[in-house]
């Protein structure tokens, strides 16, 4: 079965600064897809940045980049240039490749807080 | 561009009592529908897919239904609440590649009592 472990509570860095998440993951599926997702504080899931298992090259969107570790199963997030907004619940999420239902396996979250 | 939106914000219901959640997205043609459930403080757990209208599959029982009457529209439902059902509901909405991300909605905040 797949599992998808944050095993960072919380974090809480100064703004500006660069902060990465961790993010590991087990599955038994050749190809999968993993994502990464920030919940704010209304609750609002919002998609952040993605990286198939198939693709070498590290995703970046914006201020967000992965760090992909394939060996390892390891899904890093790293977030640079920090601000306050960025303080959320971050989930990682996997979802295996040749299914139709849509199943995203999540961690548990990691809580930033951003400070001044 | 895509919107989903979910209704109510917010519920508040005694245990025993019926509930329906709704979720329509607007902008997009045949999109497979999500139902996803969070825990206060947990982690977010599928409930329910559709990939077309009249067609859900259930991933967990936990005295819930759904149904799809609608291509754009995801319904949520149970005759009777339990206090274990209190959580977030999300509704998200993806293309029909099984690669392709999973968008969710804002929520549905209930409370049982």
């Amino acid at each position: 079965a797949q599992k998808v472990t944050q095993t960072q509570t919380s974090i809480s860095v100064v703004e500006k600064t660069t902060v990465t998440m961790d993010c590991v993951y087990e599955t038994r599926d050749s190809s999968y897809f993993l994502f990464w997702y920030k919940q704010t504080a209304s609750g609002e899931i919002v998609f952040l940045i993605r990286q198939d298992s198939y693709k070498k090259e590290n995703a970046t969107v914006g201020h967000y980049s992965l760090n992909f570790q394939k060996p390892k199963s390891s899904i890093g997030l790293i977030i640079t240039a920090t601000q306050i907004e960025d303080s959320a619940v971050y989930f990682c999420a996997m979802r295996e490749d040749g299914t139709n239902t849509g199943k995203l396996t999540f961690g548990d979250g990691t809580v930033l807080t951003v400070k001044p | 561009a895509q919107t989903i939106h979910q209704w109510p914000v917010a519920e508040i219901k005694a245990v025993g009592s019926p509930l329906s959640l709704g979720c329509t997205i607007k902008g997009k043609s045949s999109p497979n529908l999500y139902w996803y459930w969070q825990a206060t403080g947990g982690t977010l757990q599928q409930l329910f897919y559709s990939i077309t209208v009249g067609q859900v599959e259930s991933v967990v029982q936990l005295n819930l239904s759904a149904s799809r009457p609608k291509d754009d529209q995801f319904i949520l439902s149970t005759e009777k609440l339990l206090l274990s059902h209190s959580g977030f509901y999300l509704c998200a909405w993806s293309t029909r590649d099984n690669a392709e991300t999973l968008y969710f909605g804002s929520g549905t905040r209930l409370t049982v009592l």
